[in-house]
């Protein structure tokens, strides 16, 4: 099993909808988790940090489900701009800052 | 705003020519890391370094080696570079005991003929 595992899509979802992904990580003892978002041939960018039970930033929405092991994303309202890779990820060791990394889900908002 | 600089977007080199890629961080980070990301497979950190002079080795460090002379600046060195080391090679930088995020620099695509 991977240690973080996302659907890879694509979701392909018209403008103003809402969209949500799912990531399930497989280390119970996991700390901290975030998202980060690509563009396509861009580096990776934090989006939010996800603690506890989740946070809310504008159109955006994460949680954490410690007891089924996975976090979520909500986009409402979703702008053109939103398209991109959403990537999860996880640290797994408390003071370490080694990142452990979702192979991504791909997002496109279509007009 | 942190800064993290990679010394090439672009990079074509040939079966068993030795590769330098640098990273530079201005934002005085203790841990500085390198990754490869290929599709399908994500990201995957090769070497991270949390001090000058230290390196520990990340998921797949297996024909790469690292050099961290200086706190700004982070090296990674194919040997002898071989086809199946073409991807897009991304350098991170992070700071402090327990800040969260990680900076990425541009990335550094590199086609291995």
């Amino acid at each position: 099993r991977k240690e973080v595992e996302q659907d890879p899509g694509p979701f392909n979802v018209p403008e103003g909808a809402t969209v949500a992904f799912n990531c399930t990580y497989s280390n119970s003892a996991s700390q901290s988790f975030f998202w980060y978002r690509q563009d396509c041939r861009k580096e990776p960018k934090l989006l939010m940090s996800v603690y506890s039970s989740g946070n809310e930033d504008g159109r955006f929405t994460a949680q954490l489900n410690r007891a089924s092991q996975y976090i979520s994303l909500l986009i409402r309202d979703s702008k053109l701009s939103d398209s991109a890779t959403y990537l999860c990820v996880v640290n797994p060791n408390f003071g370490n800052e080694k990142l452990t990394f979702g192979t991504g889900t791909r997002l496109t908002i279509i007009p | 705003d942190v800064k993290v600089t990679q010394s090439s977007r672009y990079l074509v080199k040939r079966t068993g020519e030795k590769v330098f890629l640098e990273c530079v961080q201005d934002m005085d980070h203790e841990n500085m890391f390198w990754y490869r990301q290929d599709p399908g497979l994500g990201l995957r950190l090769i070497y991270f370094s949390y001090d000058v002079k230290m390196k520990e080795k990340g998921d797949i460090p297996e024909g790469y080696s690292v050099s961290r002379e200086k706190k700004e600046r982070f090296s990674l060195i194919l040997e002898s570079a071989s086809t199946n080391q073409t991807s897009m090679y991304l350098c991170a930088s992070l700071g402090g005991l327990r800040t969260d995020t990680q900076y990425f620099g541009p990335g550094t695509r590199l086609t291995v003929l």
